[in-house]
């Protein structure tokens, strides 16, 4: 139980362009999912919670309209990062908590490499 | 400040060697902590939850514990599989409530 799938799994995207990724809880309801960024050999940084059918919270210093994020149904939420260049390169991950309870364990997709030329 | 802190950084073991992780926390108000095992390339995989002190959790091999400052994830005869990076995550009581703080995690290696 508490499956969360994350695509892409990689994308090789020219700068300038917009990526999308979508992470979906496949056997449970997540009312709130979060996306994570994580550079190679450190730990997990919160970008951003994610409410289902409200407005997502966004960490310090993340720029809310290079990273849109959208909770439009219970199981999904797609992060959209937009007019992407080479620093925006990193390892995505998202997760989602089973239950209502804020203290419970957050379950993570597999991640999406990202990587702008 | 509040802090996450995971020693040692990288551990090196035998076939069979067991050892200890530790997961030190300067967070008031702790809510639950989270032992993590994540494998090069793929997402974080949940392991234990912990909520008070004294409180203990097994699994296989790993064995979680945690007192008011720490937490130890203790390993007994690892195995070449039990090869990864081990995070701990902490989720407290504060102004950002729904928000787990990480620690920069242990890379463990089992050597047969």
């Amino acid at each position: 139980g508490a499956v969360v799938s994350q695509h892409p799994s990689w994308v090789i995207c020219k700068s300038g362009t917009s990526v999308k990724i979508e992470c979906r809880s496949l056997d449970f309801q997540a009312t709130t999912m979060f996306w994570y960024r994580q550079f190679p050999k450190q730990s997990l940084m919160l970008m951003a919670t994610s409410n289902e059918g409200s407005k997502a919270t966004y960490e310090q210093g993340v720029e809310k309209d290079k990273f849109l994020i959208n909770h439009a149904s219970l199981t999904l939420s797609t992060l959209t990062v937009t007019s992407a260049h080479p620093e925006d390169s990193s390892f995505y991950i998202c997760s989602a908590r089973v239950g209502g309870a804020r203290n419970q364990p957050q379950h993570f997709g597999d991640g999406t490499r990202l990587s702008i030329l | 400040e509040d802090q996450v802190t995971q020693s040692p950084e990288a551990l090196r073991l035998q076939e069979g060697e067991s050892s200890s992780l530790n997961c030190s926390y300067t967070v008031s108000g702790l809510r639950g902590l989270f032992w993590y095992r994540q494998d090069p390339g793929k997402g974080p995989e949940f392991l234990f939850t912990l909520y008070s002190a004294g409180e203990e959790k097994e699994k296989e091999r790993l064995k979680a514990t945690l007192t008011k400052k720490e937490s130890f994830l203790h390993i007994t005869a690892p195995k070449p599989e039990d090869s990864a990076t081990y995070l701990c995550a902490v989720h407290w009581g504060g102004g950002g409530y729904n928000k787990l703080i990480f620690g920069a995690g242990t890379r463990l290696a089992v050597h047969p």
